[in-house]
């Protein structure tokens, strides 16, 4: 039972466009939502994260938002730049530092030229 | 700046050997985890530890175990390498600032 799903498997945008990723969760309990973004043969890295205590979050050119009732969150990059081209996760957790990570499979983003 | 390092960036094992992955973080998180990343599959749970000696099962246990002597430290070991064991293995670490990911192991058992 995937508990964290992204969708969309791949999304190809223009440079100096939006980007937005999806991401779906099933787990009432989860109350903590990180994105990661990973280049191949890399460790992913840390993006953003919001709590369920927020709608919104943002850093730079980075924002998170969060649909609790829908069980829905999102990424928006503004503008899209060529380097954003990687693989992006969303994960979810309950509070806490001493509970799990729980990943989606990823979407691969490409910011075309 | 937070630093979680495993041990090898790239490995190659023989079917049947035993395998120890190393992760070392300097950030004083009690949290520790190990993930496998293969295409198409996400990242999956291996084993986590929450405190030194402590470990908890993942969501694919199988054939792995780990070992966590000391907080810092948190070591995947393979028993008997299988090449359905072939993946990208990441460690990573969690507090109250964040969780962060080492730089990943790429294994190939042959």
């Amino acid at each position: 039972d995937q508990q964290v799903k992204q969708n969309s498997p791949s999304l190809s945008v223009q440079e100096g466009r939006i980007s937005i990723l999806n991401c779906d969760y099933t787990n009432s309990m989860f109350d903590y939502f990180l994105w990661y973004k990973k280049y191949p043969a890399e460790g992913p890295t840390f993006l953003i994260s919001i709590s369920s205590i927020k709608d919104k979050n943002e850093d730079g050119r980075f924002t998170v938002f969060l649909n609790k009732s829908a069980k829905h969150l999102s990424l928006h990059i503004v503008p899209s730049q060529p380097g954003d081209s990687a693989v992006y996760f969303c994960a979810a957790s309950r509070g806490g530092s001493n509970y799990k990570l729980t990943f989606g499979k990823g979407t691969l983003l490409t910011v075309n030229p | 700046d937070v630093k979680v390092t495993q041990s090898s960036r790239y490995l190659v094992k023989r079917t049947g050997e035993k395998v120890f992955l190393e992760c070392v973080q300097d950030m004083d998180h009690e949290n520790m985890f190990w993930y496998r990343q293969d295409p198409g599959l996400g990242l999956r749970l291996i084993y986590f530890s929450y405190d030194v000696k402590m470990k908890e099962k993942g969501d694919i246990p199988e054939g792995y175990s780990v070992s966590r002597e000391k907080k810092e430290r948190f070591s995947l070991i393979l028993e008997s390498a299988s090449t359905n064991q072939t993946s990208m293995y990441l460690c990573a670490s969690r507090g109250a600032t964040g969780a962060f990911f080492g730089q990943g192991t790429r294994l190939t058992v042959v």
